[in-house]
């Protein structure tokens, strides 16, 4: 199976900030990689898929990048309702793998 | 537009079988590229994947939890079923169904139902 690991577990940032968390796969996975964000209580919301491209509907402050095993998500701008846990999940082989989450918190 | 929504006991005891229904609507699982997948999430924990079928009744499963899981669809009703037999207590988790994303070997999922939370506890 591949291993996802995110890092940090958990920021705390404020209204305006840039913010970058990574994901990091036990191998290589080309650009198969999404990312989801999920409020308490809440479904998951598929932000990027393919590494980087936005999906239909999502903000254009949040931006994904990488190849390979190494993987960024970027709020470019956060807002209040950005405040959330943030998962990759590997789509490269099967079993699909979701990394532990990144929580963000708002100053 | 896609709507899921899972359905099934919130109270199983320990070594008897779960069954969870997901139905949904604004997709048919006769069309070709269409998938279903679930995802369980542990309270205060990660997501994990579970098992996928897609439109030609292909099936992929967790192969921790293989043994235990199958999925099944019923075209004509809109549905997907998942079974996890010999349930425990550690299976206490919200079991989400979703839509896999459209796109050439897209394995992500674009809409999730509302997810169930199962209690496994005798």
């Amino acid at each position: 199976d591949i291993q996802m690991t995110q890092s940090p577990s958990s920021v705390s940032a404020s209204v305006g900030d840039r913010v970058t968390f990574t994901c990091r796969a036990s191998q290589g996975i080309s650009s198969s990689l999404a990312w989801y964000q999920q409020k308490p209580g809440k479904a998951p919301k598929l932000l990027i898929y393919a590494a980087s491209s936005l999906q239909s509907g999502v903000p254009s402050r949040f931006s994904g990048s990488g190849f390979g095993t190494d993987f960024t998500l970027t709020i470019s701008s956060l807002q209040p309702e950005d405040s959330a846990t943030y998962y990759c999940q590997q789509t490269n082989n099967f079993p699909l793998t979701f990394g532990p989450g990144t929580k963000v918190d708002i100053k | 537009q896609i709507t899921l929504k899972e359905s099934g006991p919130t109270l199983v005891k320990p070594t008897q079988t779960l069954t969870l229904t997901c139905t949904f609507s604004g997709f048919s699982l006769s069309t070709s590229g269409v998938g279903v997948g679930w995802i369980r999430q542990p309270p205060g924990k990660a997501l994990e994947w579970l098992a996928l079928i897609y439109w030609d009744d292909d099936k992929r499963y967790s192969p921790s939890l293989k043994s235990r899981l199958t999925i099944t669809k019923d075209t004509s009703k809109n549905q997907v079923v998942l079974t996890m037999t010999n349930m425990d207590p550690v299976d206490t988790a919200t079991y989400y169904c979703a839509h896999r994303r459209e796109g050439i070997a897209a394995r992500d999922f674009d809409y999730w139902g509302q997810g169930i939370l199962v209690t496994v506890s005798s």
